[in-house]
């Protein structure tokens, strides 16, 4: 049983362009979310926490919508540094101390 | 300047011996972890400390064994029982157990051969 999917892409998008991906949970007692970015060969660094319905940073959205479980980031105005994987991430089944589970990654590719 | 390190960036051993990862904070974090990422998989969690002196198994611990003697420190032994130990390792830490918000350090990239 997976407890965070997204698909891997890779999302191949066009500079300026406005991308979005999805990502399910399974855990529906859930209260707080998080997407990180990892950049080839390093480590993951956090993008937002998302604790209520969504939350805005400049040009990224992360938006959570509890009735189908999934959370999705928007990235507007894309530019070439924003080409990264994207990770998932939400709180361990059973709301556990052991603390989150990662999702894969979403694969994002920039093109100029 | 608050952080996690690791060292090594980059450490190779020989098959069949031990090896221990170093990871350090200064964020004054009670909680820390260790994970693992093999290529095009996700983290798998190996260890976590909620508090000095404690420490729980996470997903994949066979073969690992960690320490928490200090707030700051929470090496990781890779020991010569782990079949597969060659992967990226990251250390991690959040305020206090639970879900919240985690910080990496760089990682540490391990190669037995």
């Amino acid at each position: 049983r997976k407890e965070v999917e997204q698909d891997p892409g890779p999302f191949n998008v066009p500079e300026g362009a406005t991308v979005a991906f999805n990502c399910t949970y399974s855990n529906s007692a859930s209260q707080s979310f998080f997407w990180y970015r990892q950049d080839c060969r390093k480590e993951p660094k956090l993008l937002m926490s998302v604790y209520s319905s969504g939350n805005e940073d400049g040009r990224f959205t992360a938006q959570l919508n509890r009735a189908s479980q999934y959370i999705s980031l928007l990235i507007r105005d894309s530019k070439l540094s924003d080409s990264a994987t994207y990770l998932c991430v939400a709180p361990q089944m059973g709301g556990g101390a052991d603390g989150l589970t990662f999702g894969k990654g979403t694969h994002l590719i920039i093109q100029p | 300047d608050g952080g996690i390190t690791q060292s090594p960036k980059y450490l190779f051993r020989k098959e069949g011996q031990n090896v221990t990862l170093s990871c350090e904070q200064n964020l004054n974090h009670d909680a820390m972890y260790w994970y693992r990422q093999d290529p095009g998989q996700g983290l798998r969690l190996i260890y976590y400390s909620q508090i000095v002196n404690d420490f729980q198994k996470g997903d994949i611990a066979e073969g690992y064994s960690v320490s928490r003697e200090k707030k700051e420190s929470f090496p990781l032994t890779v020991t010569s029982a782990q079949k597969n130990p060659t992967a990226f390792y990251l250390c991690a830490s959040s305020i206090v157990a639970g879900g919240y918000e985690q910080y990496f350090g760089p990682g540490t990239r391990l190669t037995v051969t």
